[in-house]
């Protein structure tokens, strides 16, 4: 099963700054199967980014993905106060298991 | 627009069955392009993918290995709509149970709501 580490674990910033996430994971990943979701208290995930760089349908392009092999970002070019929230990388590889990082929680400081 | 609704008892005693549906509206269970998933999330294990079901002129299941054995989805194609079930629960499956729809290949993009499933006697 392929781990995935986030880093950090809560980043603090502004409206207006960058937010730079990122997710590690344990084994090479397929860029085609790395995904960033958002979620917001009560609510689902909602799809940001798939195939590692592709925003989803409807994603504002101030959300950017990156990465390959072990390394991947997501990078928020700059916060807008619906922003914040908690971010989770997923693999979803064509075998399961798919798993998820365990999220960064982006605060307003 | 697909939209995943789902239902399903909050409270489950422990060493019972956990059951939740998920119906679906804008697409067809049976889609040959589309894979159901059942995903869940504690504070304990975070995000934590369960398993899904697919349909490709028959029915294919996977199952994570942390609830194989315990676990069964079903498709209900009468009904549009498919269902989880976890056996001999623990107050450890305590968790939101969400149902996820993704196309071949893909990360799900339709979530349904969310169903607060606590175990506890």
């Amino acid at each position: 099963e392929i781990v995935l580490t986030q880093s950090p674990g809560t980043l603090s910033l502004s409206p207006g700054e960058r937010a730079t996430l990122s997710c590690r994971a344990s084994q090479s990943v397929s860029s085609s199967y790395v995904a960033w979701y958002q979620q917001k208290p009560a609510q689902a995930p909602r799809l940001l980014i798939y195939g590692a760089s592709s925003r989803a349908t409807g994603i504002p392009d101030r959300f950017s993905g990156s990465g390959s092999g072990t390394d991947f970002t997501l990078t928020i070019s700059r916060l807008e106060p619906e922003d914040f929230a908690v971010y989770y990388c997923q693999q979803y590889s064509s075998s399961p298991p798919w798993t998820f990082g365990q999220g960064t929680k982006v605060e307003i400081k | 627009q697909v939209q995943l609704q789902q239902s399903g008892p909050g409270l489950v005693e422990p060493s019972q069955t956990l059951s939740v549906t998920c119906a679906i509206s804008g697409d067809s269970v049976s889609n040959k392009n589309a894979a159901w998933n059942w995903i869940r999330q504690s504070p304990s294990r975070g995000l934590e993918w369960l398993g899904r079901t697919y349909y490709r002129s028959k029915w294919y299941n996977d199952y994570a290995a942390s609830v194989k054995g315990r676990i069964t989805i079903n498709a209900d194609t009468s009904k549009n709509q498919f269902s989880l079930q976890l056996n001999s629960v623990t107050p450890e499956d305590t968790a939101v149970y969400y149902c996820a729809g993704a196309g071949v290949g893909a990360t799900p993009v339709y979530w349904g709501q969310g169903t607060l499933v606590t175990v506890s006697s």
